[in-house]
């Protein structure tokens, strides 16, 4: 069954330092993998994908993501953090030959960012 | 400004009452989803359709009826509201099964 994990809760990071929020998967093939964010009482926005090709992808904000196969990881980083990148932050997978498109999500990582 | 609109975006009601929560999208996408989120437990489907005229069951369907009428607009319905379905409703949309998705803002919904 396809999964994700979203290993921490809560990530604290003091503003100016990198960030790194973990998510791992479990699919039976291959996988394409998101990032969104989510700002208090609003909904989700789209931060990055993994579809094929270069392991690194960047995405919005200045926001990057690192595919790694081996070990089904897809952890999100950013080389100075934002007070403003405070959020909830989210990352779901889909199994590439799922006929039902259906991404399955983790339960979201809260991201503070300390001044 | 193009995206996907949810209406309302709070409500309350009773136990029993029946209610429609409307989607609508203006960028042409196929793909229409209803989500719930609720604490701790991340953002679960409900139903979603591929296209105009379709709806399939997603991962917590029961309780719930969709309808695909139209391309851009998709309907969640509430037949007989209960307690457990006090949550935040997002829709989304994409325009295909491997592009990010675009979300509403979410309604609120409340059940007493």
């Amino acid at each position: 069954a396809q999964s994700v994990a979203q290993p921490e809760d809560q990530v604290n990071v003091a503003e100016g330092n990198p960030l790194t929020v973990k998510c791992t998967y479990s699919v039976s093939g291959n996988p394409y993998l998101f990032w969104y964010v989510q700002y208090p009482n609003r909904g989700l926005q789209f931060l990055l994908k993994y579809i094929t090709g270069d392991n690194l992808v960047k995405g919005s904000y200045g926001f990057e993501a690192e595919f790694n196969k081996s070990q089904t990881s897809f952890h999100l980083k950013k080389p100075s953090a934002l007070v403003s990148d405070s959020a909830l932050y989210f990352c779901a997978v889909r199994e590439t030959m799922d006929s039902n498109y259906q991404l399955i999500w983790g339960a979201g990582t809260k991201l503070i960012i300390k001044p | 400004n193009a995206g996907v609109t949810q209406t309302p975006k709070f409500r309350v009601l009773k136990t029993g009452q029946s209610m429609t929560l409307l989607c609508a999208q203006d960028m042409n996408h196929e793909y229409m989803y209803w989500y719930r989120q609720d604490p701790g437990m991340g953002l679960r489907l409900i139903h979603y359709s591929v296209g105009e005229g379709t709806t399939a069951k997603g991962e917590v369907p029961d309780g719930y009826n969709v309808s695909r009428l139209k391309k851009q607009n998709f309907l969640l319905g509430l037949e007989s509201a209960a307690p457990s379905q006090t949550s935040v409703y997002f829709c989304a949309s994409s325009y295909s099964g491997y592009q990010g998705y675009t979300f509403g803002s979410g309604t609120r919904l409340t059940v007493v």
